[in-house]
């Protein structure tokens, strides 16, 4: 069973420019859910999302967003770069309907603003 | 709000010896969901193991275990007989509406 798959996984861009990052969960999985790992902030919770709904949305600005596609892949947008938004970017799914069951990650994409 | 403290940044540990590493948590939810992830170089986090709240029974997985203390709001990880390949970051999270992390610990395993 392919896990769950990440791209692309690295990227470099410009202050200023947007940026979108994709997510394939492993197959019957219906939540996504999306972390920001910085060295200063460590993970963080961005927002999940289950059956192309938002279910939870973290504390960030509204620079950051996604959605869910009906075959459960996940695309997050973040608007406007900042040089903050340096970090690795972290999805995962899960295989029940509720963000209560163990979590399986991919291996992230490491976003670089410069 | 709920949050996950890891408060040793960095252990280490010798070859096939055993080491505990301490969370402790905060929240007003008495169902939840704890976990230890672990992150070697490779980034990819990988789970070690589970604890679901409304059970006492410690969870074991193989060489780690915890030591899930609900009243105290401690979850600890003990890994036995450790192994090079144990050296990683290990997080541990919580997990209710939305997952929460630790900061997380630095182990290395010292052959």
């Amino acid at each position: 069973k392919a896990g769950v798959t990440q791209t692309p996984r690295y990227l470099i861009k410009t202050r200023g420019q947007q940026v979108t990052l994709s997510c394939s969960p492993i197959s019957g999985h219906r939540s996504v859910s999306w972390y920001q790992q910085t060295p200063g902030q460590g993970l963080q919770f961005l927002f999940e999302y289950f059956s192309e709904t938002q279910r939870n949305k973290g504390n960030f600005p509204g620079r950051f967003s996604g959605r869910q596609f009906s075959n459960s892949r996940s695309e997050m947008n973040v608007s406007t770069l900042e040089l903050g938004d340096s970090a690795l970017y972290l999805c995962a799914s899960s295989p029940s309907g509720t963000p209560r069951a163990e979590a399986f990650f991919g291996q992230g994409t490491r976003l670089t603003v410069v | 709000a709920q949050t996950v403290t890891q408060s040793q940044p960095e252990m280490s540990v010798q070859e096939a010896e055993t080491v505990t590493l301490s969370c402790t948590y905060d929240t007003s939810e008495s169902n939840y969901y704890l976990f230890w992830y672990k992150q070697p170089p490779s980034r990819q986090m990988i789970l070690v193991i589970r604890q679901e709240a409304y059970k006492q029974q410690n969870a074991t997985e193989n060489r780690f275990s915890v030591n899930f203390q609900k009243a105290a709001k401690s979850f600890s990880l003990k890994i036995s007989d450790s192994q090079l390949g144990d050296t990683a970051m290990y997080f541990c999270a919580f997990i209710n509406n939305d997952m929460r992390f630790g900061a997380g610990t630095r182990l290395t395993v010292k052959p």
